[in-house]
């Protein structure tokens, strides 16, 4: 089974730009989990996108929105893009849902860079 | 939202040593998660556990979840280099309920030859 991928794998950006990041879930999981990854702040949730609709959101701005298709691939969007948005950007994907009782696969991550 | 505090930060053993990292919560949990971070990697999910007082074993691995629900553990003996990276403990945002995971900030586990 192929596992979770992530396109692309690093971009770099200027201030004031926006981005798209994209996650294809292993097959037949429905949940999609982002989370931002940084050095000072660890692994933070963002939202989870279940069955095409915004399960729940952590505590982020809006200029980070997402998505779902009906194939389950998910999109990621940040906008006005800052200096501080640097960080690696890692979906995860499950069966059930981003929680505890599941296991969350990851996929390697999107490293963006704002320059 | 919830909140876990992971200890230590980083962690110096030798080859051989063993290695602990600690995750405590203010309140009971229904259950923690623990993820391993090769460097460069990606979380890959280690264990989970649910029951007051569990111990699972895998290999040289030993996690513990506490009487109160309110800490866990994770025991490495004999470190291998082939253990270097961050553990994290997760836990849900809200009783187990689909609000997504709070992470510990990591224990790197740096280990000298």
């Amino acid at each position: 089974k192929a596992g979770v991928t992530q396109t692309p794998r690093y971009l770099i950006k200027t201030r004031g730009q926006q981005v798209t990041l994209s996650c294809s879930p292993i097959s037949g999981h429905r949940s999609v989990s982002w989370y931002q990854q940084t050095p000072g702040q660890g692994l933070q949730f963002l939202f989870e996108y279940f069955s095409e609709t915004q399960r729940n959101k952590g505590n982020f701005p809006g200029r980070f929105s997402g998505r779902q298709f009906s194939n389950s691939r998910s999109e990621m969007n940040v906008s006005t893009l800052e200096l501080g948005d640097s960080a690696l950007y890692l979906c995860a994907s499950s069966f059930l849902g981003a929680n505890s009782y599941n296991e969350q696969f990851f996929g390697p991550g999107t490293r963006l860079t704002v320059l | 939202g919830q909140q876990v505090m992971q200890i230590p930060q980083y962690q110096h053993v030798q080859e051989g040593e063993d290695f602990t990292t600690y995750c405590n919560s203010s309140t009971t949990l229904s259950n923690i998660q623990w993820y391993k971070q090769r460097p460069g990697g990606h979380p890959v999910f280690l264990i989970q556990l649910v029951k007051s007082g569990e111990v699972k074993k895998q290999k040289r691995l030993t996690f513990q979840f506490g009487e109160a629900k309110k800490n866990s553990s994770l025991h490495i003996t004999a470190t291998q280099t082939t253990d270097v990276g961050t553990y994290f403990c997760a836990i849900g945002n809200s009783g187990g309920g689909a609000d997504g995971l709070t992470f510990g900030k990591g224990t790197h586990l740096i280990i000298q030859p």
